[in-house]
């Protein structure tokens, strides 16, 4: 079974520009999340999609940050205009329902540096 | 106070060696409790889910003491590919039902 896929892998800009990020979720996972993981820190929930609908946004900086799951399975998440302090490890995991039971499965990331 | 909060590490122990890790959160009302591992440079895996009454996978055992809320994990015989970071992760409705992540424990196990 294919896992969760993510492009590009790595990318780097300098601040004030903008960038975006590819998602495709595994097969029938009808839920999908999207992590920002920062240096020595845990994975943080930015938003979380079930089908194409937003379930939670709630740490989503919404003044630069945009995410869309028009179809309801990949999924593109957006930065305009990065900061220096967007630099991190944005991941995308899936899950067959949104429900904290069923396990989570990651992308391997893009990292992403702003200077 | 973090929601989730875990030491840091680095622990470094010999191969074979036991070794245990601990968390703790904030949350009373969280209700689902998990630990993944976390390679150099890699995503998140699950390694195990955490129950009340405790449970093991192999050389692998997790408790949960929500009296005192905090989660430990426990592994045994330590093998050089357990080197790695862990981390606990916490679920409660007040979290609107998303998982928060420790910023993980590293652990290195060495020859």
């Amino acid at each position: 079974e294919a896992g969760v896929a993510q492009s590009p892998r790595y990318k780097i800009i300098e601040k004030r520009q903008s960038v975006a990020f590819w998602c495709n979720p595994i097969s029938g996972h009808a839920t999908l999340y999207w992590y920002q993981q920062i240096l020595g820190q845990g994975p943080k929930l930015l938003i979380q999609f079930q089908n194409n609908g937003v379930v939670d946004d709630s740490q989503l900086p919404k003044d630069r940050f945009s995410a869309e799951r028009l179809k309801g399975v990949d999924s593109t998440l957006k930065i305009q205009p990065a900061k220096l302090e967007d630099s991190a490890v944005y991941l995308c995991a899936s899950s067959t329902s949104g429900t904290s039971y069923n396990e989570q499965f990651f992308g391997p990331g893009t990292r992403l540096t702003v200077l | 106070r973090k929601e989730v909060e875990q030491d840091p590490g680095p622990f470094n122990v010999p191969e074979g060696a036991t070794v245990a890790f601990n968390c703790t959160y904030s949350n009373s009302a969280s209700q689902s409790f998990f630990w993944y591992r976390q390679d150099c440079r890699k995503e998140p895996k699950l390694l195990m889910s955490v129950y009340s009454s405790g449970n093991e996978d192999g050389r692998f055992t997790a408790q949960l003491n929500r009296a005192s809320q905090y989660i430990s994990l426990l592994i045994r015989d330590s093998k050089l590919s357990d080197s790695a970071t862990y981390l606990c992760v916490v679920n409660a409705w007040e979290y609107g039902n998303k998982l928060v992540f420790g910023a993980g424990t590293i652990l290195r196990v060495k020859s």
